[in-house]
């Protein structure tokens, strides 16, 4: 069965600082994988997806993430985080089926 | 191009009383997704619908909640006798049939049952 590991609930970062925040899924067969943001009482939006092709994905909002075949990886990266990037992100990984499988959630957290 | 939209945004229900969240999906969707989030856990499957057809709704509780999709109009999810425990986001999704299951999500309606 698949499932979506985000190993860390919060992370506190500051202001202008770089982060990363981790997805591992476990799957035996091709995967799609999504990363989106929810920011305070408001729906999720699509930050970013890797259906196939170039493994490095861009997203809005200055956001990436790479996929690792062999790592079962999908992390998010941001070089300088801003207080807007405040917000909780979830990944989420489907095998083209219709059933996303979720992560728990990350919590950004930015320091002034 | 207005997204998928859900109202109410906010319900208050007394316990015992019908909640009934509607979700209108995007233009050219035809998939519809219901969620619901609980405070400080992330999103839960519930159903997921095409028009006139229920294709999974083993997310849904078995009793107390239903959802349709009906050929003209919005889906609809309804929770009846409503108890504190309902109280949640519910958040609906709708796609595209294209199986690349990429999810434009409503702002979501907030049920808080007294």
């Amino acid at each position: 069965a698949q499932s979506v590991t985000q190993l860390d609930s919060q992370v506190p970062v500051f202001e202008e600082a770089p982060v990363e925040l981790r997805c591992n899924y476990s799957s035996s067969v091709s995967v799609y994988l999504f990363w989106y943001v929810q920011y305070p009482n408001q729906g999720l939006q699509l930050l970013l997806k890797y259906l196939s092709g170039s493994t490095l994905v861009k997203g809005i909002n200055g956001f990436e993430a790479e996929f690792n075949k062999s790592q079962t990886s999908f992390h998010l990266r941001k070089p300088s985080v801003h207080i807007s990037d405040t917000a909780e992100y979830f990944c989420a990984v489907t095998r083209g089926n219709y059933q996303l499988i979720w992560g728990a959630g990350t919590k950004l957290i930015i320091k002034p | 191009n207005a997204g998928v939209m859900q109202n109410p945004r906010h319900l208050v229900r007394r316990r015992g009383q019908e909640a009934r969240l509607r979700c209108s999906p995007m233009k050219g969707h035809s998939h519809v997704y219901w969620y619901r989030q609980l405070p400080e856990e992330g999103l839960k499957f519930m159903v997921y619908l095409q028009k006139e057809n229920i294709i999974d709704e083993s997310g849904m509780p078995k009793e107390r909640f239903s959802a349709e999709f009906p050929k003209e109009g919005p889906s609809i999810l309804r929770i009846q006798q409503v108890v504190r425990g309902d109280s949640a986001a519910y958040f609906c999704a709708s796609s595209r049939n294209d199986g690349a299951n990429v999810l434009t999500f409503g702002a979501g309606s907030r049920l808080t049952v007294l």
